[in-house]
């Protein structure tokens, strides 16, 4: 089946350092990427996604390529802010199905 | 308002008690979903509506009822809850249920069964 599997959290870094969030997929079929996120105490909210591969997703300074050869869509950012503290879900939706398929979410802690 | 909302944002109930949760979706989208996210456990779907019809329930208790009335609004009716059906329980909605279409998530009510 489909499964989605990203790095082990939590994960702490300093304000202004670079963010690398892996997440691999396997899928039956070409399914579109997400990444979510979600602050505390606060529901999902859409990151970036991207619908086909060699697409780049992109918002509020974070970037995800979406790579067919390597199944990859890991999460960038140049420059993390404590702003930034949240978890991150990778998910794959395929075109027929009806369930998005999450990551186990990793813990971002950004410190000042 | 815009977007997905969800009322309320935090209820404690008893065992015994019924409530329901509300979703209201202010996209035009056709599709609605439930989704349970426990502590430590990744997301689970729940039930999905399209043009206000069941099209999906995952192996869901009964005491968990939905209902969707039109396609702007859904509701989850609890009864006779279980302290282990304590959890973040989030809606969303999106354009179509297939197709790929992005799902936006409320922001979720934060339900604890005592």
């Amino acid at each position: 089946g489909d499964s989605v599997t990203q790095m082990e959290g939590p994960v702490t870094l300093s304000e202004e350092a670079f963010l690398t969030i892996n997440c691999t997929y396997t899928a039956t079929g070409y399914p579109s990427l997400f990444w979510y996120v979600q602050y505390p105490g606060e529901g999902l909210q859409l990151l970036l996604k991207a619908t086909k591969a060699d697409d780049k997703g992109s918002n509020k300074g974070f970037e995800a390529t979406y790579r067919k050869e390597t199944t990859s869509f890991h999460l960038e950012k140049g420059s993390v802010q404590v702003s930034d503290s949240a978890v991150y879900f990778c998910a794959l939706l395929i075109g027929s199905a009806r369930q998005l398929t999450f990551g186990s979410g990793t813990q971002l802690t950004v410190l000042p | 308002e815009t977007g997905v909302t969800q009322t309320p944002r935090h209820l404690v109930m008893g065992m015994t008690n019924k409530k329901s949760l509300k979703c209201e979706q202010h996209l035009g989208h056709n599709a609605m979903y439930w989704y349970k996210q426990s502590a430590k456990k990744p997301l689970e779907l729940m039930f999905v509506y399209s043009l206000e019809e069941r099209v999906e329930n995952n192996s869901v208790p009964s005491r968990f009822s939905p209902e969707c009335p039109n396609s702007s609004h859904l509701f989850l009716h609890l009864h006779t809850l279980q302290p282990e059906d304590s959890a973040l329980y989030l809606c969303a909605s999106s354009q179509q249920v297939a197709g790929g279409d992005t799902q936006y998530f409320g922001p979720g009510t934060r339900l604890t069964v005592l």
